[in-house]
């Protein structure tokens, strides 16, 4: 059965405290993994999409690595803006949809 | 830009009331969805269309139905609302397979 599990639930860090979010999955094939950052009152909005082992992918603070049975979600120096739940998805071979976790819902204190 | 459109943004029924929640896309996406999204159980797909024309179930598609209106349009419906069916309810659109899906901001609705 496909599974995706995100790591920790919340999680509280200082401006400037760097640190990772994870997202573990079991799935019969994995087509794609896909993190998305979702703002109270908003929809989900895409940050990235890995496809294979070993592929990483930046964008400004944020930072995403994927293994065989987990993917990383690495912040480098959080600003407050940074403050959001960050959601995991994995999209399975001969599947149509995604599958998504439950999220990490991050907080920055300046 | 407006990507992916909901309406209405928030709704209040009754139980046993019906109502129907409105998605367009402007991306010309071929395929489209609802989720819904409940505290601690993370968005769970009820519904998708592939292209227009189709539409299958997804794994809570009880107490739900939908009409692919067009390429841009895609509905969903509750014929008896039930207080099981207060949720957050998203839509998404997709373009080519393995491109992200975009979503919508959501209609937050309550059944009392």
């Amino acid at each position: 059965e496909d599974q995706v599990t995100q790591s920790p639930e919340a999680l509280r860090l200082q401006e400037g405290e760097s640190s990772s979010l994870n997202c573990s999955y079991t799935v019969s094939g994995l087509r794609g993994l896909f993190w998305y950052r979702q703002d109270p009152g908003k929809g989900p909005e895409f940050l990235f999409t890995l496809y294979s082992a070993g592929e990483e992918k930046e964008k400004e603070r944020l930072k995403a690595t994927l293994t065989k049975k987990e993917s990383f979600l690495h912040i480098t120096a959080p600003k407050p803006e940074d403050s959001a739940t960050y959601l995991c998805a994995v999209h399975p071979r001969g599947a149509n949809n995604l599958f998504f976790g439950t999220g990490t819902r991050l907080t920055v204190i300046p | 830009n407006a990507g992916v459109t909901q309406t209405p943004k928030f709704q209040v029924l009754k139980t046993g009331q019906s109502m129907t929640l409105q998605c367009a896309q402007d991306m010309n996406h071929n395929s489209m969805y609802w989720y819904r999204q409940d505290p601690g159980m993370g968005l769970r797909l009820i519904y998708y269309s592939a292209s227009e024309g189709t539409t299958d179930k997804g794994e809570v598609p009880n107490g739900y139905n939908v009409s692919r209106l067009n390429k841009r349009e895609f509905s969903l419906r509750l014929e008896s609302a039930a207080p099981s069916q207060t949720s957050v309810y998203f839509c998404a659109s997709r373009g080519q397979q393995n491109q992200p899906q975009h979503f919508g901001d959501g209609t937050r609705l309550s059944i009392l």
